[in-house]
């Protein structure tokens, strides 16, 4: 499969417990962006890298959120000490910098904070 | 503030019926319009989009959207849906160079009765 690949598909966790998530975008495409959806409601932005610079930030992403980037190839963001409002499907999807036309979506990694 | 309005959550239909999604986005600028389609267990999925030039759209599946920009609207149909077509649709804007920095409607579930 040559699509965005996120992983874990699933995650369970209990509060104040740290998770990190994996995202691996398609190989040729330099932008990578990380969305968050909860239940009812569509994606949500939460931040972007082209390459391995991170350009932009939502007001979403807490100082418990962190997202890193450090070849410019995948991408992991870490939620610290985490809460039950965090519990979403949290999503990744990618593009190319030039001549684009659409993102490109992974099929997300679920979080479930008990 | 950019923001994305799908007036219906959910939609109800039986096979063949004809099928119009109404999304009204409010934007301060030049705009690109996406629908994106979820099919139960998959990833987000491009319908279709406009950029520019003629406001009526053609994307995969049968699925057209016309663009009016004087009603801020960019509404989807299909004049004839199939059971196949049961999914969560999705509106979606952007603007500027960042395209892949989208903001999403909270999403209409159809269901298509065979």
């Amino acid at each position: 499969d040559t699509g965005v690949s996120q992983d874990p598909r699933h995650k369970i966790t209990k509060r104040g417990q740290n998770v990190t998530f994996r995202c691996d975008p398609i190989s040729e495409h330099n932008r990578l962006y990380w969305y968050r959806q909860t239940l009812g409601q569509g994606p949500e932005f939460l931040t972007y890298f082209q390459n391995e610079a991170q350009l932009e930030k939502s007001r979403l992403l807490s100082d418990r959120f962190s997202a890193e980037r450090p070849k410019g190839s995948f991408s992991t963001l870490e939620i610290q000490r985490t809460e039950q409002g965090d519990s979403a499907m949290y999503l990744c999807a990618s593009s190319p910098e030039t001549g684009i036309s659409q993102v490109f979506f992974g099929s997300g990694t679920q979080l479930s904070v008990l | 503030a950019q923001s994305v309005s799908q007036h219906n959550h959910h939609v109800i239909l039986s096979e063949a019926a004809s099928l119009e999604l109404g999304c009204n986005y409010s934007y301060g600028g030049t705009v690109n319009l996406f629908w994106y389609v979820q099919y139960p267990g998959q990833h987000l999925q491009l319908l279709l989009k406009y950029f520019s030039g003629d406001p009526l759209v053609k994307g995969i599946k049968g699925f057209e959207a016309e663009f009016i920009k004087s009603k801020f609207s960019f509404n989807l149909r299909k004049p004839s849906v199939q059971w196949s077509d049961t999914a969560e649709y999705f509106c979606a804007v952007s603007g500027g160079s960042t395209l892949g920095r989208l903001y999403f409607g909270r999403g209409t579930q159809l269901t298509v009765w065979p």
